[in-house]
């Protein structure tokens, strides 16, 4: 199975601020990587598919870059409710599998 | 707009069976996989199954073959899961989702979930 490895595990920053989150697989899924929002006692939201796309209706402020084996998610300008948390998920090969997530609090 | 909404969770002792639905709406549901996510307390997203838009292809993970199975009634727009041989650790969350497109299982709607306790 493929392991999705995200860091930090735990992101603390100010509304404003720019976040930088990160997630690793251990082998390449060339752009078939996802990131998802969580907000607590809610269904995950999708934010990006293929790496790089936004879903409908996801703010510019959301960016994915990444391709092969490292991804990135970048979040420009924190909104209030931007804090949640994070996950990667692969389509590349079955079984699909997701990163552990990345929580992203208020500092 | 795509609406999915899960039913049939509850507590079940181990080794019990429990049937989850999800019913779908707001889009045309033959035309689309779907899959189940399901959530431990406390903890991340596992991917569970997968049920090709006509139900002719299934993939599952490894924890849940031979104990779990996905169905769909697309003249019905439902989907069905159905658990037998439940262990403590199958305890989660159980989401319905929406494959984003033909051959891209993103998951780009989901439902609210249902709660699956098994429990002695």
């Amino acid at each position: 199975d493929i392991v999705l490895t995200q860091s930090p595990a735990t992101l603390s920053l100010s509304p404003g601020e720019r976040a930088t989150l990160s997630c690793r697989a251990s082998q390449s899924v060339s752009n078939y990587l996802a990131w998802y929002q969580q907000q607590p006692g809610q269904a995950p939201r999708l934010l990006i598919y293929d790496a790089s796309n936004r879903a409908t209706g996801i703010p510019a402020r959301f960016t994915g870059s990444g391709s092969g084996a490292d991804f990135t998610l970048t979040i420009s300008g924190l909104e209030p409710e931007d804090f949640a948390i994070y996950y990667c998920q692969q389509r590349s090969i079955w079984p699909l599998t997701f990163g552990q997530g990345t929580r992203l609090e208020i500092k | 707009q795509v609406q999915l909404v899960e039913s049939g969770g509850g507590v079940v002792q181990p080794g019990g069976s429990l049937r989850v639905s999800c019913e779908a709406s707001g889009f045309s549901l033959s035309n689309y996989g779907m899959h189940w996510v399901r959530q431990a307390p406390g903890k991340g997203l596992e991917w569970v199954a997968f049920i090709y838009y006509d139900g002719s292809k299934k993939y599952y993970t490894d924890s849940v073959k031979g104990r779990f199975t996905f169905s769909r009634d697309n003249s019905k727009n439902t989907l069905s899961l159905q658990m037998n041989s439940l262990r403590v650790e199958d305890t989660a969350v159980y989401y319905c989702a929406k494959q984003f497109a033909i051959g891209s299982n993103s998951f780009d709607s989901w439902g609210q979930g249902t709660l699956v306790t098994v429990s002695s």
